[in-house]
């Protein structure tokens, strides 16, 4: 099984509240990815787990935060939503440099 | 500053031609760089990829040609059909240190029957 699962699929949220997204798989891969893709532009990484190591791009440091409680779960937390949180957030594994396997994706709409 | 650039935001072709899209991208430390495919309501996939040591890499309808001094490659899809119609994402990885992927912003293709 090569399935990447992301709960919610679809995910509204007012403005200010927080938000929590979930991710997992069952590959054992040791690292874990959040990717933030917004319409015509470029998925971009916000962070990743490597084991039980959290690195997170300097650039979204302080708006997400994440937690992999074990090998096969990862969240996506947004402590206070705001509109330009809007946007599809991709979960991906790895084991390492090998392939990349890709969730199909939580669309979050903040209203 | 966007570190993996491609071209074009959409592609349409008839069914039958081959299909070229275009990538290029910034930092010569990337050695790996894979090719994407993503239907609507799903998530990416990994469809080719090629590593800078090579210069071409097929595989079946799929090839890619990749230009190191250039710093661009480009994803061929022969005799293209219908339901080649997706997203194409070049991404980009470093040989050592940070090996994450860097996307493009994509490129939507439509295959017309």
């Amino acid at each position: 099984d090569t399935t990447v699962k992301q709960n919610p699929r679809y995910k509204l949220a007012r403005v200010g509240k927080p938000v929590n997204l979930i991710c997992s798989q069952t590959m054992n891969h040791d690292t874990m990815y959040w990717y933030q893709k917004k319409p015509n532009q470029a998925p971009k990484l916000l962070l990743f787990y490597y084991d039980k190591i959290l690195n997170r791009e300097a650039d979204t440091f302080e708006k997400f935060q994440s937690s992999r409680p074990n090998n096969s779960f990862c969240s996506l937390y947004i402590g206070s939503a705001g509109l330009e949180y809007s946007a599809m957030y991709l979960c991906a594994s790895s084991r390492g440099r090998a392939e990349v396997f890709f969730g199909k994706g939580t669309r979050l709409t903040v209203v | 500053q966007q570190q993996v650039r491609q071209s074009s935001q959409s592609l349409t072709v008839w069914e039958g031609e081959t299909a070229i899209l275009n990538c290029s991208y910034e930092n010569s430390a990337f050695d790996y760089f894979p090719w994407y495919q993503q239907f609507p309501g799903e998530g990416p996939a990994l469809l080719i990829a090629i590593r800078s040591v090579s210069d071409k890499k097929e595989d079946g309808r799929f090839t890619i040609f990749f230009n190191k001094r250039e710093k661009n490659l480009s994803l061929h899809i022969k005799d293209s059909q219908p339901g080649d119609s997706a997203t194409y994402f070049c991404a980009a990885s470093r040989a050592s240190g940070s090996w994450q992927l860097i996307f493009g912003s994509g490129t939507q293709l439509t295959v017309m029957p």
